[in-house]
C-alpha cells in the first residue's frame, strides 16, 4: 500500500545552520507530494507541495523536488532560524480520500 | 471566522463515558477527515466523509463513530472512550470535488481518557 517514511528525530541543529529533512514514498502511479509543519499547540499547516514528477515546491525558504526515480521528496532549507522549530511532516495523496503521512520529525533551532 | 474550528480544545473524560469532539468548516469543501496523532505514529485516519451524509472508515475507525448532516460540520463521537484513545484529534478538509490537493486542518483537540 501506499506510505510514508521519514527520518527520525529529533534534529537538532544551530541557527543559519543547513537544514535536510529525508522523506521516502511507496506509491503506485503518481501521487501528489506534501510538506506540512506543526507549530508548538497548533494543527498542521502546509508548507510546500508539488504534483508531479521533477516538479519543486519552495516557501519561506525551504525547498523540496519531486524524485520519481529515487521516489523522495526532502525537505531543504538553506539557513535555519528558530522559528522554524517545529515538527515536519512528509505526506503523500492522490485525488481521493487516502492522505498518507509519516510519522513527523521534530525541529530544534538553537540559537 | 473563516476556516476550520474544532472544540473542545481540551477534555479529559472518564473510561467508558461517551464523548463527542466537534468540528466546523465555513468553506464549503465536500471531504472532511478525523485522525488521531499520536507519539511514532504521525496522523492516522479515523474516519472521512465525501459529503453530507455519506462517511466511510480510514485505518483506525473501531471505537469511533461519525455523522455529517451538514456539509459544515463534522463530528466525532466515542462511544465508550478507552485509554487508548488517549490523543491529539484533527479534523481536516479538502476541496477535492474542485481540484484542490490540500488539506486543511483544525487546531485539534487533546483528549485524556482517565
Amino acid at each position: 500500500g501506499n506510505s510514508v517514511t521519514q527520518m527520525e528525530g529529533p534534529v537538532t541543529l544551530s541557527e543559519e545552520a543547513f537544514l535536510t529533512i529525508n522523506c521516502t514514498y511507496t506509491a503506485t502511479g503518481y501521487p501528489s507530494l506534501f510538506w506540512y509543519v506543526q507549530y508548538p499547540g497548533e494543527g498542521l499547516q502546509l508548507l510546500l507541495k508539488a504534483t508531479k514528477a521533477d516538479d519543486k515546491g519552495s516557501n519561506k525558504g525551504f525547498e523540496a523536488t519531486y524524485r520519481k526515480e529515487t521516489t523522495s521528496f526532502h525537505l531543504e532549507k538553506g539557513s535555519v532560524q528558530v522559528s522554524d522549530s517545529a515538527v515536519y511532516f512528509c505526506a503523500l495523496s492522490y485525488n481521493n480520500n487516502d492522505m498518507r503521512f509519516g510519522a513527523g520529525t521534530r525541529l530544534t533551532v538553537k540559537p | 471566522d473563516a476556516g476550520i474550528t474544532q472544540s473542545p480544545r481540551y477534555k479529559i473524560t472518564e473510561t467508558g463515558r461517551q464523548v463527542t469532539l466537534m468540528c466546523h468548516q465555513t468553506w464549503s469543501h465536500s471531504y472532511m477527515f478525523w485522525y488521531r496523532q499520536d507519539l511514532g505514529h504521525g496522523l492516522r485516519l479515523i474516519y472521512y466523509s465525501a459529503a453530507a451524509d455519506i462517511t466511510d472508515k480510514g485505518e483506525v475507525p473501531d471505537g469511533y463513530v461519525v455523522s455529517r448532516s451538514k456539509t459544515e460540520n463534522f463530528p466525532l463521537t466515542l462511544e465508550s472512550a478507552t485509554r487508548s484513545q488517549t490523543s491529539v484529534y484533527f479534523c481536516a478538509s479538502r476541496a477535492l470535488d474542485r481540484g484542490g490537493t490540500e488539506a486543511f486542518f483544525g487546531q485539534g483537540t487533546r483528549l485524556t481518557v482517565v
